[in-house]
């Protein structure tokens, strides 16, 4: 049973640059969110899609942007990179019919740096 | 809004050594309640969950009851070991789309 799978595991970009992440989500799940783990702090949610459209968002500027394929897999992409996005971008995944009272699954994430 | 509190570390304990990390919540819901535990380098993974009043989680040794009248959601373990070294984050789901995580406690333990 395959769990979530993130790429690309590090990557590292200069200010102003692009940057998309891919994730997968365990199999079965149908909804898939982002979250961003600055170094020694805790997660903070990104956004939620379900159905190919984003559901909630966190308090994030619009450079961070997202996408659900047809078959549930993720894309992140964020425009613009300040050095203040160096973060560990983890992917979580769930089913929208535990109507959010069950945990989340997490991948290892993937770790960006911006110079 | 909701929110997590837990205790700052680093949490430095011998080895058989007896560990709490201290939790609460703010939920304006009845939210479930989880610990994850994250390892030098990984993302995050479920150590236990409650998702009402009174449950108890446990697994790996850990264990943590959902105490609504405190708010709290203390993690426990009777005897830590060097491979409980980790970042342990408190977190709530109160039946919405996202988890909410504390700051997190990082834990050594000496051998």
């Amino acid at each position: 049973d395959a769990g979530v799978t993130q790429s690309p595991t590090h990557l590292i970009k200069t200010r102003g640059q692009q940057v998309t992440l891919r994730c997968s989500p365990k199999s079965g799940h149908d909804t898939v969110s982002w979250y961003q783990q600055a170094l020694g702090q805790g997660p903070q949610f990104i956004f939620q899609y379900y159905e190919e459209e984003e559901r909630q968002r966190g308090n994030f500027p619009d450079r961070f942007s997202g996408h659900q394929f047809p078959n549930y897999s993720s894309e992140l992409n964020v425009n613009a990179l300040l050095l203040g996005d160096s973060a560990l971008y983890l992917c979580a995944s769930s089913l929208v019919r535990d109507r959010g009272y069950q945990p989340q699954h997490f991948g290892d994430g993937t770790r960006l740096s911006i110079l | 809004g909701d929110s997590v509190t837990q205790m700052e570390g680093p949490v430095t304990l011998s080895e058989e050594a007896f560990l709490t990390i201290n939790c609460t919540y703010t939920a304006t819901g009845y939210p479930s309640l989880f610990w994850y535990v994250q390892y030098p380098g990984e993302g995050l993974q479920l150590l236990l969950k409650a998702t009402k009043a009174d449950d108890k989680g446990s697994n790996k040794g850990f264990e943590a009851t959902y105490r609504k009248e405190t708010t709290s959601f203390h993690l426990e373990k009777g005897s830590v070991q060097v491979s409980d070294s980790a970042v342990y984050f408190c977190a709530l789901k109160a039946g919405g789309f996202k988890t909410i995580f504390g700051a997190g406690t990082r834990l050594f333990v000496k051998a």
